[in-house]
């Protein structure tokens, strides 16, 4: 069936340095993807999206990368903070029969970044 | 520009109680998305509302859980007849058209005595 899931599922890094999380889709026909970030007692906050229709996205210290041939998402977060230490979970809304996107988005399974000061 | 309001925050009920949560979506979104998330795991869709409509309730549990999204008012998600199973966080989200990214409120936690 159709899935969105993360190569891994735990990440550390030292403060200042560039982290990269990484993500893998199953369905060749999903157009768009996000990117959230959970703290600990808080909801995902929207860090960014893409479209199928492009392959790099950019943010402030964060980028998107799409490979659509390997249906592999990434995101990249540069100068790495202790602030950003969380859960990170890519997203892709679902579809209807007609194989529209829509709303209802599948979540990976997550993966916790720790930044050490 | 207040975002995604949830309340309450923390929610006890003792099994058989009935759970009521609430959900503000942010100003303009006339989407409303509701999920639930057990301890150390991912978000799990329950239901997508419009205003007035249930679009798709295909994660939703198929007895003692519903969703409404009235004209007036925030969206409730209703628990009836809780489970100790039901302890969970209960995040709602928003947004202006059914295929934008959706903003999410701080989540509502239910706890089953």
């Amino acid at each position: 069936g159709e899935s969105v899931g993360l190569h891994l599922p735990t990440l550390s890094v030292q403060e200042g340095d560039n982290s990269i999380i990484n993500c893998a889709y199953s369905n060749s026909a999903s157009d768009y993807f996000i990117w959230y970030k959970q703290e600990s007692g808080k909801g995902p906050q929207f860090i960014i999206d893409i479209r199928s229709n492009m392959d790099k996205r950019q943010g402030q210290r964060v980028t998107v990368l799409l490979n659509k041939t390997v249906k592999h998402l990434s995101l990249q977060i540069a100068a790495t903070q202790p602030g950003d230490s969380a859960v990170y979970f890519c997203a892709e809304p679902g579809s209807n029969a007609g194989g529209t996107s829509y709303g209802k988005l599948t979540f990976g399974q997550g993966t916790i970044l720790t930044v050490h000061p | 520009n207040a975002g995604v309001m949830q309340n309450p925050r923390h929610l006890v009920r003792r099994r058989g109680q009935e759970a009521r949560l609430r959900c503000s979506p942010m100003k303009g979104h006339s989407h409303v998305y509701w999920y639930r998330q057990l301890p150390e795991e991912g978000l799990k869709f329950m239901v997508y509302l419009q205003k007035e409509n249930i679009i798709d309730e295909s994660g939703m549990p198929k007895e003692r859980f519903s969703a409404e999204f009235p004209k007036e008012g925030p969206s409730i998600l209703r628990i009836q007849q809780v489970v100790r199973g039901d302890s969970a966080a209960y995040f709602c989200a928003s947004s202006p058209l059914g295929q934008e990214g959706q903003y999410f409120g701080p989540g509502t936690r239910l706890t089953v005595t």
